[in-house]
């Protein structure tokens, strides 16, 4: 079946720094990628999207590279702030609709 | 911005008790979804729904679970006899077309002791 693995659990940064988060997935035949952001107690809210035709999306403060071939998901954001902290999922649509989540990152920005 | 709402915030059960949990998606989404998250762990999907009735259901979504659509605006997920391991936090999505962006309400925390 299909799987989203995220590189780290946990990343630190400094504020104004910026961050970068990374997902792989297993199958090759995935077309749509959302990465959402989750702070404590709340549901995942949605940051960017990209389809596979494309390789990289922008927007404000973050972009999200799509390699293909190596099926390789990442999430940049730039100028990182105290705000950014939360867990940040990459998901992926299968061909019923449903999502598949990674485990998620923490990314903590220190001030 | 319309958003995705979901009532209560936070039940408490006893196990064995039946609970509904408690939807409002976007009005004009037409895609509707369960997902569990247990504390510490990832998203997982339970439940798709759509024209009243459902498309697609995780091997988590057994007999016990079942969701409904009562009217033209609610989305209920009802588990039937709580377990212990029901207890997580249950979000509701919807969405225009299954291909588009899945947007999350806040979530129901669920504990059942």
């Amino acid at each position: 079946g299909e799987s989203v693995g995220l590189h780290l659990p946990t990343l630190s940064v400094q504020e104004g720094d910026n961050s970068i988060i990374n997902c792989a997935y297993s199958n090759s035949a995935s077309d749509y990628f959302i990465w959402y952001k989750q702070e404590s107690g709340k549901g995942p809210q949605f940051i960017i999207d990209i389809r596979s035709n494309m390789d990289k999306r922008q927007g404000q403060r973050v972009t999200v590279l799509l390699n293909k071939t190596v099926k390789h998901l990442s999430l940049q954001i730039a100028a990182t702030q105290p705000g950014d902290s939360a867990v940040y999922f990459c998901a992926l649509y299968n061909q019923g609709g449903k999502l598949i989540f990674g485990q998620g990152t923490e990314l903590s920005v220190k001030p | 911005e319309p958003e995705v709402t979901q009532t209560p915030s936070h039940q408490v059960t006893q196990m064995g008790q039946e609970v509904i949990l408690r939807c409002v998606p976007i009005s004009n989404h037409l895609y509707f979804y369960w997902y569990r998250q247990i504390l510490g762990q990832k998203v997982e999907f339970l439940v798709s729904f759509y024209n009243n009735e459902i498309s697609e259901k995780s091997e988590i979504f057994d007999d016990q679970f079942s969701v409904e659509r009562p009217d033209g605006s609610n989305f209920t997920l009802k588990i039937r006899s709580t377990k212990l391991e029901d207890s997580a936090m249950y979000f509701c999505a919807s969405t225009t077309a299954y291909t588009d962006t899945q947007y999350f309400g806040p979530g129901t925390r669920l504990t059942v002791l």
